[in-house]
């Protein structure tokens, strides 16, 4: 069966600083990734996606990154943390053929920028 | 452009209520994708049920039902006999063809709290 992990779950970080948040996802092939932030009071929204290795899609101009550098492994980064960038990320994954599979989802990361 | 609202923003219920939580969609594909996540106090998103938008059967799973009914661009999803163990927050979500079915939108979700 596929499992998807995330980490660190928590961290706080303060403004300025860098991120990673790391992703994998296990029991699958070339599948797509994803990730969604959720910030407080806020629904949750597409960050980015990636359909392969090196191909990232940015859906919200913003001082983070993504980056795909193996098939099942899905990084989130920033140089420079922003008070606004506290919230919570969740990556995600999906079969890539058919249409409409589901989209399931990681435990989460919590980030607090003080 | 696709969009899921969810007008409750909490419900509260005292256990073994029945709860009904609205979704209401809009898009202008005819092919899209329609889905309910539980959200617990952990955090993690719980998928619960995913339906295309040319199968508008109702379906029951224990003592969730989901009415899907295109006229009225709703899903909306019942849960019987409530439990505390029900309490979290539900999202109702949408993908559709123009993007590939790669984007989940989400409705602003609706926090259910039942008590003892």
């Amino acid at each position: 069966s596929q499992t998807i992990h995330q980490w660190p779950a928590t961290l706080v970080q303060p403004v300025g600083s860098p991120l990673s948040l790391e992703c994998t996802v296990e029991g699958t092939s070339n599948p797509n990734l994803y990730w969604y932030r959720q910030a407080a009071g806020r629904g949750l929204q597409l960050l980015f996606y990636s359909v392969g290795i090196g191909q990232i899609s940015s859906e919200v101009p913003q001082n983070l990154s993504a980056s795909r550098p193996q098939d099942r492994q899905f990084i989130l980064s920033s140089k420079k943390l922003l008070l606004s960038d506290s919230g919570f990320y969740l990556c995600a994954w999906r079969t890539p053929t058919g249409t409409g599979n589901t989209i399931y989802f990681g435990e989460g990361s919590w980030l607090t920028v003080v | 452009a696709q969009k899921v609202t969810q007008a409750q923003t909490e419900i509260s219920v005292v256990e073994k209520e029945d709860v009904t939580l609205d979704c209401v969609y809009e898009t202008r594909d005819t092919t899209y994708y329609l889905f309910w996540y539980k959200q617990p106090p952990s955090g993690e998103l719980v998928f619960l049920i995913r339906r295309n938008s040319f199968d508008e059967q109702n379906e029951i799973s224990g003592r969730y039902s989901w009415n899907f009914q295109k006229s009225t661009s709703s899903f909306n999803f019942t849960i019987t006999a409530s439990q505390v163990v029900d309490s979290a927050v539900y999202f109702c979500a949408l993908s559709a063809e123009n993007t590939g079915f790669q984007k989940l939108v989400f409705g602003t979700g609706t926090r259910l709290l039942v008590s003892p």
